[in-house]
C-alpha cells in the first residue's frame, strides 16, 4: 500500500532562518507531487506541483523554492524566513488518472 | 479567477438535517471533482469522488455534478455532530494538477 512521510511534524523558525521541509512517498512510482499552505482559518493553496524528478511548477512566487531530487521525494525550502511564511504546509501525492490525492500529516510552522 | 470557488461559511444545521454544500470551478475541461473532509489541525481527507454529470450516493453523503454549470455540491443527510469539520472541493484541471477551494466550515448542533 501507498504511503506518505512528511517531517516536522512541527516547526518553530525565527525569521531570517532557513527551512526545508521533506516528503517521501512509498508505494508507487512517478507519482504527482505537491506542496500546500494553508494559513490560520484559510484554505489550501497550491504552492508547488512536480510531475516528475526535476520538474517544478511554481503557482505563487514568492521566497519559498521546491526540489525533486528523487522520484518519490519532494522537498521545500527557503533560504530566509518571513513571518507570513507562517502556516500548515501539506504534502501530497496523486496519480496520473487516479481517483484522488492523498496527504501527508502536514508541518506546523510559526515563524517568530 | 480562482480554480475553485466556496462559500466559506460557516454553515450551521442542527443534528439530523440535511447540509447543502456548494462548489463552483473555472476550468470547463476539467474531468474529476472531489469532496474532502478537514477536522482542525488535520490533514483533509477523501470523503468521495464524481467524474460524471449527475448524482452519486455514498452512505448519507451525495455528491452531484453539473458540468454544462461547472457546480458540485454535497449533501450530508442525517447530519451528525461528528460531521462538523471543513470540507474542500477540489478539482482536477486539464492541466492534470489539483486545485482545492478554500473550504466550508460546517457546524452540526445538537
Amino acid at each position: 500500500s501507498q504511503t506518505i512521510h512528511q517531517w516536522p511534524a512541527t516547526l518553530v523558525q525565527p525569521v531570517g532562518s532557513p527551512l526545508s521541509l521533506e516528503c517521501t512517498v512509498e508505494g508507487t512510482s512517478n507519482p504527482n507531487l505537491y506542496w500546500y499552505r494553508q494559513a490560520a482559518g484559510r484554505g489550501l493553496q497550491l504552492l508547488f506541483y512536480s510531475v516528475g524528478i526535476g520538474q517544478i511548477s511554481s503557482e505563487v512566487p514568492q521566497n519559498l523554492s521546491a526540489s525533486r531530487p528523487q522520484d518519490r521525494q519532494f522537498i521545500l525550502s527557503s533560504k530566509k524566513l518571513l513571518l507570513s511564511d507562517s502556516g500548515f504546509y501539506l504534502c501530497a501525492w496523486s496519480v496520473t488518472g487516479g481517483d484522488s490525492a492523498f496527504f501527508g500529516q502536514g508541518t506546523r510552522l510559526t515563524v517568530v | 479567477q480562482k480554480e475553485v470557488e466556496q462559500n466559506s461559511g460557516p454553515l450551521s444545521v442542527p443534528e439530523g438535517a440535511i447540509a447543502s454544500l456548494n462548489c463552483t470551478y473555472s476550468d470547463r475541461g476539467s474531468q474529476s471533482f472531489f469532496w474532502y473532509r478537514q477536522y482542525s489541525g488535520k490533514s483533509p481527507e477523501l470523503i468521495m469522488f464524481i467524474y460524471s454529470n449527475g448524482d452519486k450516493e455514498d452512505g448519507r453523503f451525495t455528491a452531484q455534478l453539473n458540468k454544462a454549470s461547472q457546480y458540485v455540491s454535497l449533501l450530508i443527510r442525517d447530519s451528525q455532530p461528528s460531521d462538523s469539520a471543513t470540507y474542500l472541493c477540489a478539482v482536477i484541471n486539464t492541466g492534470n494538477q489539483f486545485y482545492f477551494g478554500t473550504g466550508t466550515s460546517l457546524t452540526v448542533i445538537p
